[in-house]
C-alpha cells in the first residue's frame, strides 16, 4: 500500500495563476480532507469530502476548490492564486472524519509570489 | 477562531527530564487525538482517547482525557532526542460531524 500520496512536493506560483494539487489513497477510505498548515497555527481544515460525491467547506474554504470523482482522488484546486495562499498542504484520509486516525500524505509546499 | 488551544507553543526540554503539553477546548469534545510531526514531515497519528478520564501509555508517554472531556494532556518521561518534533492534539466535537480541529501544537527541542 502506498497509503497517501500528493502531488507535486514543491511549486512556486505567481499571483492570480491556477493549479490543482493532486491527493489519492489506496486504503478505500471513504473520508478525504484538505488541511494548510501555517507555522503556529496548526492544521486548518480547507475542505473535506465523506465519500465520492459529496464534498463540504471546512474553516478555511476560501479560494478552494474540491472534487470527489472516485473514492481514492480529491484534488484541491487553487482558482487564482494568492501570496495570503502560501502553504503547506496536507491530504489526510480515514474511515471516518473523526472517529478514526487520519492518514495525512507527505505534503505539497507552495510558493505565491 | 482557535477553539482547541495548546500549551506551551514551544518547549526546550533537557534529555533525560519530563515534561508535560497540555489541550483545552472550549466545549466538549466526543474524542481527542494525538499526532506528532517530525521536523520536515507529516503528522503521524499517535493514539485517540474516548472516554471520560481515560489514560493510555505508549512507553515513555502518558496520555489523558479530562473527566469533562474538555482537555487532555501528553506527558513524556525521560525525553529522548528521538521525541523532537511537534505534537499535536485534534479533537473532535459530537454536533460537528466529527471533523477534527487540531490546536496549533507544541514545538519539542531536546538539548542532549
Amino acid at each position: 500500500n502506498a497509503g497517501v500520496t500528493q502531488t507535486p512536493k514543491f511549486q512556486v506560483l505567481k499571483t492570480g495563476q491556477s493549479m490543482t494539487l493532486q491527493c489519492a489513497q489506496d486504503m478505500n477510505h471513504e473520508y478525504m480532507s484538505w488541511y494548510r498548515q501555517d507555522p503556529g497555527m496548526g492544521l486548518r481544515l480547507i475542505h473535506y469530502s465523506v465519500g465520492a460525491g459529496i464534498t463540504d467547506q471546512g474553516e478555511v474554504p476560501n479560494g478552494y476548490n474540491v472534487s470527489r470523482s472516485t473514492t481514492e482522488d480529491f484534488p484541491l484546486r487553487l482558482l487564482s492564486a494568492a501570496p495570503s495562499q502560501t502553504s503547506v498542504y496536507f491530504c489526510a484520509s480515514s474511515y471516518s472524519p473523526g472517529a478514526y486516525e487520519q492518514y495525512f500524505g507527505p505534503g505539497t509546499r507552495l510558493t505565491v509570489t | 477562531g482557535q477553539q482547541v488551544m495548546q500549551i506551551p507553543q514551544y518547549q526546550h526540554v533537557q534529555e533525560g527530564e519530563d515534561f508535560t503539553t497540555y489541550c483545552n477546548s472550549s466545549t466538549t469534545l466526543s474524542n481527542i487525538q494525538w499526532y506528532k510531526q517530525r521536523p520536515g514531515g507529516h503528522p503521524v497519528f499517535l493514539i485517540q482517547l474516548v472516554k471520560s478520564g481515560e489514560v493510555k501509555k505508549q512507553k515513555r508517554l502518558t496520555f489523558q482525557f479530562g473527566e469533562a472531556k474538555k482537555n487532555s494532556s501528553l506527558h513524556i518521561t525521560a525525553t529522548q532526542t528521538t521525541d523532537v518534533g511537534t505534537y499535536f492534539c485534534a479533537g473532535a466535537k459530537t454536533d460537528s460531524w466529527g471533523k477534527l480541529q487540531f490546536g496549533a501544537g507544541t514545538q519539542v527541542v531536546v538539548t542532549p
